[in-house]
């Protein structure tokens, strides 16, 4: 059964935005952490931010400092990941996980490109 | 930044054989290493976390070892769903990182 959705991918121009989102219809999200992971092509996994069960803590992948900003929504039980000022390099299929990374959604495809 | 390298970066094994695969980190992460299987068009799977700790779900033939800077994931014989890619990942310091990923495949 499809618990953790992501969504808001697609094809943008390099510094173009994308907002992607992930909502949970199984657990409570606010209980957890939230993490983003990418998968470039014809690369592996990649660490991008994360977000503590109550917002107050933060981390972020070098590369995307200053460019992405990840926040969470307990009201609707989801997470976003604001990307901003975006490069060919940050092309990847972007996963949410959660629950203690044992829970993860099917990704959403980001396409930088001119 | 710990670095996590995996090795070999392909193994070639038939069903039924034991697989082995390294990761190793640039500095100790005590043992907070863990170890995901991304098959061809699906999302990484939870396998082993805390270096040894089976998560839910995951059959016995998967065991993980080590602490410090040296890790080892074994499959004590494949299983034809076995062969796909393998991840470590550490959790003890941020940047979180990923090794650069073992392909498994059917020789």
């Amino acid at each position: 059964e499809v618990q953790l959705v992501e969504s808001g991918g697609g094809l943008v121009q390099p510094g173009g935005s994308l907002r992607l989102s992930c909502v949970d219809s199984g657990i409570t999200l606010s209980d957890y952490w939230i993490n983003w992971v990418r998968l470039a092509p014809g690369k592996g996994l990649e660490w991008v931010a994360s977000i503590k069960s109550d917002g107050g803590d933060k981390h972020y992948l070098d590369s995307v400092k200053g460019r992405f900003a990840i926040s969470r929504d307990s009201a609707k039980n989801s997470a976003f990941l604001q990307m901003n000022s975006l490069r060919t390099e940050d092309t990847a299929l972007y996963y949410c996980a959660t629950n203690h990374w044992a829970e993860w959604g099917q990704g959403t495809l980001v396409t930088v490109s001119s | 930044e710990i670095v996590l390298t995996q090795s070999p970066a392909t193994l070639s094994l038939s069903p039924g054989e034991r697989a082995t695969l390294s990761c190793r980190a640039s500095q100790s992460v005590s043992r907070s290493l863990s170890w995901y299987q991304q098959s061809p068009g699906q999302a990484p799977r939870l396998l082993i976390y805390d270096a040894s700790i089976r998560a839910s779900g995951i059959p016995a033939r998967f065991s993980g070892s080590g602490s410090g800077t040296d890790f080892t994931l074994t499959i004590s014989s494949l299983e034809p769903e076995d062969f796909a890619v393998y991840y470590c990942q550490q959790r003890s310091n941020w940047p979180l990182t990923f090794g650069g990923g073992t392909k498994v495949e059917i020789k």
